[in-house]
């Protein structure tokens, strides 16, 4: 059984161009989160999407943008990119049914450097 | 923001002693939860605790909580060379099931010494 699943790992690109990461989630799940960890510091929520629709939104700007398909899976877009989006991005999978605190399986991550 | 903050920052043991790594938060939560980072990777799940509970054990983990303080520990017993690692807590805010995310803390760097 895979468990969650980003693409690509690693990522270089310079100021202003935009980004598309990718992650599946982890088999019978259907929730998908996304969280930016900069160097040093904890995993800082961006949105969550469930259904295909964002769910919830933590504190990012409109350039940090999302998708769901129908198979779960999800993509983060970031556009117009600065210095300080050079992270580790990190998706995690949960399962949503029935209203009850389901643990996150994350996945390895991709680490994004912004030039 | 963080809600968490780790206490201490960095913590050196060697092989066999026991971690304790404390953690404070502000805000009134559904659960806490500790995670596990090697390397700047993927974070692994160890322990939920659920505010209407004040300790939990998992393996050599124990976790208390302290809702009174904002509080809780995560106490490592027989630590090994593969415990090395980012430890984190998480929180989620007690918002009336509205809320899904994880805030996180800064971590607490575990290195122990062969």
């Amino acid at each position: 059984d895979a468990g969650v699943t980003q693409s690509p790992t690693h990522l270089i690109k310079t100021r202003g161009q935009q980004v598309t990461l990718r992650c599946s989630p982890k088999s019978g799940h259907d929730t998908v989160s996304w969280y930016q960890q900069a160097l040093g510091q904890g995993p800082q929520f961006i949105f969550q999407y469930y259904e295909e629709e964002e769910r919830q939104r933590g504190n990012f700007p409109d350039r940090f943008s999302g998708h769901q398909f129908p198979n779960y899976s999800s993509e983060l877009n970031v556009n117009a990119l600065l210095l300080g989006d050079s992270a580790l991005y990190l998706c995690a999978s949960s399962f949503s049914h029935f209203y009850q605190w389901n643990e996150q399986f994350f996945g390895p991550g991709t680490r994004l450097t912004v030039l | 923001s963080q809600q968490g903050e780790e206490d201490p920052q960095a913590l050196s043991i060697q092989e066999g002693e026991n971690a304790t790594m404390n953690c404070s938060y502000k805000t009134s939560i559904n659960n806490l939860q500790w995670y596990r980072q090697n390397s700047g990777r993927g974070l692994v799940h160890l322990i939920l605790i659920r505010s209407n509970e004040r300790e939990k054990h998992s393996g050599r983990l124990r976790v208390t909580l302290d809702t009174s303080k904002k509080s809780s520990s995560l106490l490592i017993t027989a630590s090994r060379a593969a415990d090395t690692a980012s430890y984190f807590c998480a929180t989620v805010e007690d918002s009336g099931g509205s809320n899904y995310k994880l805030t996180f803390g800064k971590g607490t760097l575990l290195t122990v010494n062969p």
